[in-house]
């Protein structure tokens, strides 16, 4: 068990409101994850973090932002919802020794965009 | 650009049955190669991590292999159970700082 928590774990919300998922660990872990995964598509990487305030784009980051203000919390925000956003997005932290680079995965926050 | 395949997409075998999925990687010059199962609506559960220098790795009844300079990981399960029923994906990293490419998974069913 990696210690992480998504919240909330599904949420239903309109087209053109902002939505914030919040990514929490408790293990003190440097590297972290969101991903979103749609059929046909697999999982794609959005953000990712390597530090307090170090973040940087993965593949489909348009439409998204990120904040890390502690090493335990990543907070991903669409700060207007799209219905192309509608998804499961998974949160993942880079487990210890960092250098074997083995991700542990969230359960998922499942987000509808009406 | 490094690819990953897995095939079959999907794969049904009876209760008791040994079974090998397939992993395939067109650039052999890999950092580490991660095995993980997907429950349905639930999240992913690392199985096994095998790095670039490393021939197998085994967990209980799973073993995976990597070759390589074929481009190939097997993850084999023993005598297989409905519970092991999921989705099982590859992925493979590049280097240390590189994030990971993924395969499109094998949906695998035990049948009873």
């Amino acid at each position: 068990d990696a210690g992480i928590t998504q919240s909330p774990r599904h949420k239903v919300t309109e087209t053109g409101t902002p939505v914030t998922l919040r990514c929490h660990q408790t293990e003190n872990h440097r590297y972290m994850y969101w991903y979103r995964q749609d059929p046909g598509h697999g999982l794609r990487l959005i953000h990712y973090s390597y530090g307090v305030k170090d973040t940087d784009k993965g593949e489909v980051s348009d439409g998204y932002s990120v904040s890390r203000s502690k090493t335990e919390d990543f907070l991903l925000t669409l700060e207007s919802a799209t219905s192309s956003q509608t998804s499961v997005y998974f949160c993942a932290i880079r487990g210890l020794p960092a250098n074997t680079g083995e991700l542990f995965f969230g359960e998922g926050s499942r987000l509808t965009v009406l | 650009k490094q690819e990953v395949t897995q095939i079959p997409a999907a794969l049904s075998v009876p209760e008791g049955e040994n079974l090998v999925l397939n992993c395939s990687f067109t650039d052999s010059a890999i950092y580490n190669l991660q095995w993980f199962r997907q429950d349905p609506g639930k999240g992913l559960t690392s199985l096994l991590l095998i790095q670039s220098s490393q021939r197998e790795q085994t967990s209980g009844r799973l073993n995976a292999s990597l070759d390589k300079s074929s481009g190939r990981s097997t993850l084999y399960i023993a005598a297989s159970q409905p519970g092991d029923s999921a989705t099982y994906l590859c992925a493979v990293r590049k280097d240390s700082n590189y994030q990971l490419i993924w395969g499109a998974g094998t949906k695998l069913i035990i049948k009873p």
